[in-house]
């Protein structure tokens, strides 16, 4: 069983509608979560961090935390075509474990 | 304050040579890990320094290592490349190492290709 398990998409929303993207994990030790975007040819880039249940809130995302469900999901709100990327969640115990990513199109 | 930089940017290889790849953290930062990055695989996680010292390991062979000097500043070495180590090796930069409260910025990315 992967670490961190992500739904690879492709996912397309019309612009201005909410994006979704959803991930689990395995290892109930885990302490610390992230999301990062990567568009392609580039890096990951670090758009939230999330250490207990609940929402965080920045800007147009949220991230959301249930640690009895070992879940965790981002939603972006007002979605743009800029948002077109693909997203990685990342959960850390001892290490970074990265999910396959999902590719979300943002359509105008 | 200047990010992660990774150099080269580009490397071609031939089966069988060595390579070594550069990363500077972010001033001040102590962690820096790398990861191999493809597209069937997503991130794999190969070894973490922390001080000098190499504080975790993936699951890659012996052909794979890496080290970091004094000033944070890490390096990774991969000998008798093999045609699947094609990849975009990141490297990521943490204040803390990573089994601390910590958040992690990755470089631009060492784009080997292997022929």
């Amino acid at each position: 069983q992967k670490e961190v398990e992500q739904n690879s998409g492709p996912l397309s929303v019309p612009e201005g509608a909410i994006a979704s993207l959803n991930c689990t994990y395995s290892d109930r030790v885990s302490q610390s979560f992230f999301w990062y975007r990567q568009y392609s040819g580039k890096s990951p880039e670090l758009i939230m961090s999330i250490y207990s249940n609940g929402d965080k809130e920045d800007g147009r995302f949220t991230a959301q935390l249930n640690k009895a469900s070992q879940y965790v999901s981002l939603l972006i709100r007002d979605s743009q075509p800029s948002d077109s990327a693909t997203y990685l969640c990342a959960v850390k115990s001892n290490q970074f474990y990265f999910g396959t990513g999902t590719s979300l199109t943002v359509i105008p | 304050k200047a990010g992660v930089t990774q150099t080269p940017r580009y490397l071609i290889k031939t089966r069988g040579q060595q390579v070594t790849l550069s990363c500077s953290p972010i001033s001040g930062h102590r962690s820096v890990s790398w990861y191999q990055q493809t597209p069937g695989q997503g991130l794999q996680f190969l070894f973490e320094y922390f001080s000098e010292t190499q504080r975790n390991k993936g699951n890659f062979p012996g052909r794979f290592s890496g080290r970091q000097f004094s000033n944070s500043r890490s390096e990774m070495n991969v000998s008798t490349l093999e045609l699947g180590d094609s990849a975009l090796y990141l490297c990521a930069s943490s204040l803390l190492p990573t089994s601390g409260n910590t958040e992690a910025f990755f470089g631009q990315g060492t784009r080997l290709t292997v022929v």
